[in-house]
Formats: C-alpha cells, sequence, structure tokens
C-alpha cells in the first residue's frame, strides 16, 4: 500500500527554538495532506490542511504563525514550529491524500519534546 | 465534530472475535464508513471501509446495517498485536476531506 513518512520520529529541543517536521508520500502524489496532533490519551486533533501550491488552511484555534505549513511539491509537506515551548510537546501526524482517489494514508508520527 | 460514537474501551480473548459496533446515525448517502486504528505511538492505519454493502479484507470484515446508521468491525481472530484503539469515521470517499476523529474504542485482547 501507499507510504508516508514522517521525519524526524522523535525530536527534543529547548524552549524558543524552531523544529521542522518533514511528510513525504514516498509512492503517491498528494495534492492534499493533513497535520494532527495528538496529546497523550487523547485522540488525533487536526490542525491544517496543507494544499500543494497554495497556503494551508488551519483549524480554529492553530495559530497559523506558530506552525508554518509548506506544501511545496506532491510529495512533500513540512509543519515548522516555530519558538517552541513546553506546552507544543506533543505527537504531531500527517496524512497524506492519494490524488484522484482519495484515500488517506498517515505517517508514522513524530514526537515532539520541549525542553 | 466526529459524527460517529462508539464504546469507549473493550475487552477481547486472544483468539476471539472481536465486533467493535459505530453509531454514525446523521450518515449521509455519499458517506463511506472508514476503520482506522492506531496502536500506542504511532500513526492510524487503514483497515477497511464500506458504503452500504459488508466488506471484508485480511484484516477484517465490516457489516453494515441496512439503514446504514451503524456498523461493525470483526476482527475474526483477535491477537495481542490487535490491542489498539479503533477509529470509526465517515466521509466522503473520492474528495480530500478532512478526517475528524472521535475518541475511539480502545481495544485490549487479553491473553
Amino acid at each position: 500500500g501507499a507510504v508516508v513518512s514522517q521525519h524526524p520520529s522523535r525530536v527534543i529541543c529547548k524552549s524558543g527554538t524552531s523544529v521542522k517536521i518533514e511528510c513525504r508520500s514516498l509512492d503517491f502524489q498528494a495534492t492534499t495532506m493533513f497535520w494532527y496532533r495528538q496529546f497523550p490519551k487523547q485522540s488525533l486533533m487536526l490542525m491544517a490542511t496543507s494544499n500543494e501550491g497554495s497556503k494551508a488552511t488551519y483549524e480554529q484555534g492553530v495559530e497559523k504563525d506558530k506552525f508554518l505549513i509548506n506544501h511545496a511539491s506532491l510529495t512533500l509537506s513540512t509543519l515548522t514550529v516555530t519558538s517552541a515551548h513546553p506546552e507544543d510537546s506533543s505527537f504531531y501526524i500527517c496524512s497524506a491524500s492519494v490524488q484522484n482517489t482519495g484515500e488517506l494514508f498517515f505517517g508514522e508520527g513524530s514526537r515532539l519534546t520541549v525542553l | 465534530d466526529a459524527k460517529t460514537t462508539q464504546p469507549p474501551s473493550m475487552d477481547c480473548a486472544e483468539g476471539r472475535a472481536a465486533n467493535l459496533p459505530c453509531n454514525h446515525s446523521t450518515i449521509s448517502g455519499n458517506e463511506y464508513v472508514y476503520w482506522y486504528r492506531q496502536i500506542h505511538s504511532q500513526g492510524p492505519q487503514y483497515i477497511i471501509h464500506g458504503l452500504k454493502n459488508n466488506e471484508t479484507n485480511e484484516m477484517a470484515s465490516l457489516i453494515i446495517t441496512e439503514d446504514r446508521k451503524s456498523s461493525t468491525l470483526i476482527l475474526p481472530h483477535a491477537t495481542l498485536r490487535d490491542t489498539a484503539v479503533y477509529y470509526c469515521i465517515v466521509l466522503t470517499q473520492g474528495g480530500s476531506e478532512k478526517l475528524v476523529f472521535g475518541k475511539g474504542t480502545k481495544l485490549t485482547v487479553n491473553p
């Protein structure tokens, strides 16, 4: 089946620094990618919808200037957590929608820990 | 908001069938029922989906009621590795529709 890869899988950073997480569709083109955040023992919460070649659409309550999303190609979307703080520590997951079929596949997730 | 309701948790004995219910009483005619599962600290994994007919694949079976207001995911012979949170989601196939996750059902398979 289709594969979506995230990198890094784990990252630890100091408060105030920025962290970039990559989401790649390895064997298909994804016009749309989604970014989720998951806190411990909670469900996935959609943060934003990333469209190739256009600005991302953010869910209510998600700061677009803090969570920068770039979807520059049909196989890559990046999420940058700017000026990270401990409360940003979470499990970030991306999913990619297969062009034409709309099937959704998820990445392995990236665990961010902000010290 | 999620359009589905699921029991928060279920237990199943290893080797037995696990039947996970889902209510989606407001499902519309062009919406499919999708099932995903998430094993601890991993991304969600697609299991199966269907519109109105029952579906079966190598992982599971999906039984959808005739009125489409509920469905059941069946794992025919549960193993310890099937312990996970199972999410039932409704969405329109073919579009780039965002998935809205409910709280899912935490299935624990016991030895």
